[in-house]
């Protein structure tokens, strides 16, 4: 089975960065991806990595370390419309198992 | 390009009842899954169909039953409803060419469904 850990909450002002460490325990791995879901919306595909390191994509970038079973979403210039429940997920073989998310807050 | 539509949007329904959910795939993907979201938590996988068989399935009871039709659209049927069974009901679809799983997954806005 999978299991994936996350904080639960982030608080942060405008602005700001903001970094959500996902850990993750899982009997197949190919790949950590990210989703971004503003409540009462859909969940919306944010990156992907299959490989160890930094992808870059605008003001978010995420980061994976397979030897270390962990990735992270890095948040830049944080703006209002960031303020949602963000999901880290691995895909083992053909299905995708999510995190429990962490909810941003951004303050003005 | 049309994306993913689900509905109903809202549905109450009895304890011991059944329901379908319906889900229209985005165009030119040929897989759909299914996931429940309770409040607060993250999208559980319930199953995944591909080329109109499933193909894979998580820790749901037999009661979550699924099709998909030869235009990749999709249902999900629960029977004996449960209170537990009060969630938001997402479907996504994808693009899976040869073995590889790993295009990334478009929601729908998903069925939130109420059991009383």
């Amino acid at each position: 089975g999978q299991s994936l850990e996350q904080p639960s909450e982030v608080t942060a002002v405008e602005g700001a960065i903001v970094q959500i460490n996902c850990t993750y325990q899982t009997s197949g791995f190919y790949g950590l991806s990210w989703y971004q879901q503003h409540d009462g919306g859909a969940p919306t595909f944010l990156s992907y990595n299959a490989l160890d390191g930094l992808e870059e994509t605008g003001r978010f970038s995420s980061f994976l370390s397979r030897s270390d079973s962990y990735g992270y979403l890095l948040l830049q210039e944080l703006q209002m419309k960031d303020s949602a429940s963000y999901f880290c997920a691995v895909r083992d073989d053909y299905k995708l198992s999510f995190g429990a998310g962490t909810t941003v807050t951004v303050r003005a | 390009e049309t994306g993913v539509t689900q509905s109903p949007t809202h549905l109450i329904k009895t304890r011991g009842q059944q329901v379908t959910l319906r889900c229209s795939s985005q165009s030119g993907h040929n897989t759909v899954s299914w996931y429940q979201q309770a409040l607060g938590q993250g999208p559980q996988f319930i199953f995944q169909y591909y080329r109109e068989e499933e193909n894979g399935r998580g820790n749901f009871p037999p009661r979550f039953s699924g099709l998909q039709f030869p235009n990749y659209s999709s249902e999900l049927n629960v029977n004996a409803l449960e209170l537990d069974d009060s969630a938001l009901y997402l479907c996504a679809s994808s693009l899976v060419a040869g073995s590889s799983y790993n295009s990334p997954l478009h929601f729908g806005n998903g069925t939130r469904l109420t059991v009383t």
